[in-house]
């Protein structure tokens, strides 16, 4: 059974910095692209990042981009998602999804919140 | 890259027929075959209902189709059921630059 578990959320301060991890299981982690989307309270879905199965090319959302940075161990089958500088605007619960063509697996997410 | 456009809301009685649509343009719906649907109740993970513009996963209900024509895709629930009262979110690729843009999300009510 495919999993993905996502950890690392919580409160910081506007101007901090956070790492949010996302274990898979259950698939052979290394052959996909993996993906963060987050969610703000209330809001819809927003693509964040992407990152390809080696782990050599990266994507962001104008919105995070010189930010987050995303990256991946695939000896540990764990995605990460480096958020600095964090916003008030990035408060979300944020997804790990694993990708082909479409959004196939999500993890539960994680809840971010940037407040002080 | 904007969202994609899909009606804040939408509703119907149970057995009923709906479609929900997703406008783009000919940068992402327009312009590739990689058309997904995601249904998400309240506090829960989204769920992949249709892909590639018409296919349908497994564990997805043979209720629910997609369709595309031009900028625009659709879902249509067919047969509605009280536990199809969820959101639903459109997804498009859109290239490499931002690879991968959602809708704002339709509400659906199951009257």
């Amino acid at each position: 059974e495919v999993q993905l578990v996502e950890s690392g959320g919580g409160l910081v301060q506007p101007g901090g910095s956070l790492r949010l991890s996302c274990a898979g299981s259950g698939f052979t982690f290394s052959k996909y692209w993996m993906h963060w989307v987050r969610q703000a309270p209330g809001k819809g879905l927003m693509w964040v990042s992407r990152i390809d199965n080696n782990g050599r090319t990266t994507t962001y959302a104008d919105s995070v981009k010189g930010r987050f940075t995303i990256s991946r161990d695939n000896a540990k089958s764990t995605l990460y998602l480096q958020m600095n500088n964090l916003r008030a605007e990035d408060t979300a619960v944020y997804f790990c999804a694993r990708v082909e063509n479409e959004f196939d697996y999500w993890g539960q997410g994680t809840l971010v919140t940037v407040s002080s | 890259q904007s969202a994609l456009t899909q009606p804040a809301s939408v509703s119907g009685s149970p057995g009923q027929s709906i479609t929900i649509s997703c406008t783009g343009t000919s940068n992402d719906i327009g312009a590739y075959n990689y058309v997904s649907w995601y249904q998400q109740h309240p506090g829960k993970v989204p769920k992949l209902m249709i892909y590639d513009v018409t296919e349908r996963p497994s564990g997805a209900s043979n209720r629910f189709s997609g369709s595309k024509s031009g900028n625009t895709a659709s879902l249509t629930i067919s047969g509605l059921q009280a536990e199809d009262e969820a959101d639903y979110y459109c997804c498009s690729y859109a290239g490499d630059v931002t690879p991968w843009v959602f809708g704002g999300g339709t509400k659906l009510t199951v009257l």
